[in-house]
């Protein structure tokens, strides 16, 4: 079964730093993409960044960037210059060839708060 | 700009009274998505409908139905709301149901049970 591990409830970070989100995951399937979302507190999930399996090198997007390291089978979430609006819950998913269909395993959530 | 929309994203009902909540896209994905999330937790999938197909969870209550009646929208039907299903609604599409794909959410419609 696949899993994901977000071991951080919360998260605190200065404006204009770089903050590391951890998210740790478990699959016997060697296909599998991995996914960033982030939470306001309205409500909205809204998708930051992918990783699959087989993608030789880190992604990035714009200030976003996944540090994928797959012998650790850890996916965390680098966010450089934080900035006020990034204050939001954060999920880390899994989804995988097994399940047979895009179907996402989400973790706990991380809890971010910049300050200015 | 193409997007996913949730009506209403506030939704008060009374226990036991059934209640609709609605999610259209005009990204035109073959897949559509419900989630329920309870506060502090993470969202926990309902069903789906790839194109015509549906697809329930094993562990979804049979209080909770869903419609597709085309590719744009789709519906949340809970037939006799308990106080334990006051939560928020997502809903998402994909283009396809593979596990490379992304899934785009919407707003979310948060649901108060009285």
């Amino acid at each position: 079964a696949q899993k994901i591990t977000q071991t951080q409830p919360g998260m605190f970070v200065q404006e204009k730093e770089a903050v590391t989100l951890d998210c740790t995951y478990d699959t016997s399937d060697p296909s599998y993409g991995l996914f960033w979302y982030k939470q306001p507190s309205s409500g909205e999930m809204i998708f930051l960044i992918y990783q699959g399996s087989y993608d030789q090198q880190n992604a990035t997007e714009g200030r976003y960037s996944l540090n994928f390291q797959k012998a650790r089978k850890s996916a965390n979430l680098v966010i450089s210059a934080s900035q006020l609006g990034d204050s939001a819950m954060y999920f880390c998913a899994m989804s995988s060839m097994n399940t047979g269909f895009q179907k996402l395993v989400f973790g706990t959530g991380t809890r971010l708060l910049v300050s200015p | 700009d193409a997007m996913v929309i949730q009506n209403p994203r506030y939704q008060v009902t009374q226990f036991g009274k059934p209640v609709t909540l609605s999610c259209s896209q005009t990204l035109n994905h073959n897949v559509m998505y419900w989630y329920q999330q309870k506060s502090s937790q993470a969202p926990k999938l309902l069903f789906h409908y790839y194109d015509k197909d549906f697809n329930n969870e094993a562990d979804t209550p049979d209080n909770f139905q869903s419609r597709r009646p085309n590719t744009s929208f789709c519906f949340l039907d809970i037939r006799s709301p308990g106080l334990g299903d006051a939560a928020m609604y997502l809903c998402a599409t994909s283009r396809d149901p593979g596990w490379q794909e992304t899934q785009y959410f919407g707003p979310g419609t948060r649901l108060l049970v009285l």
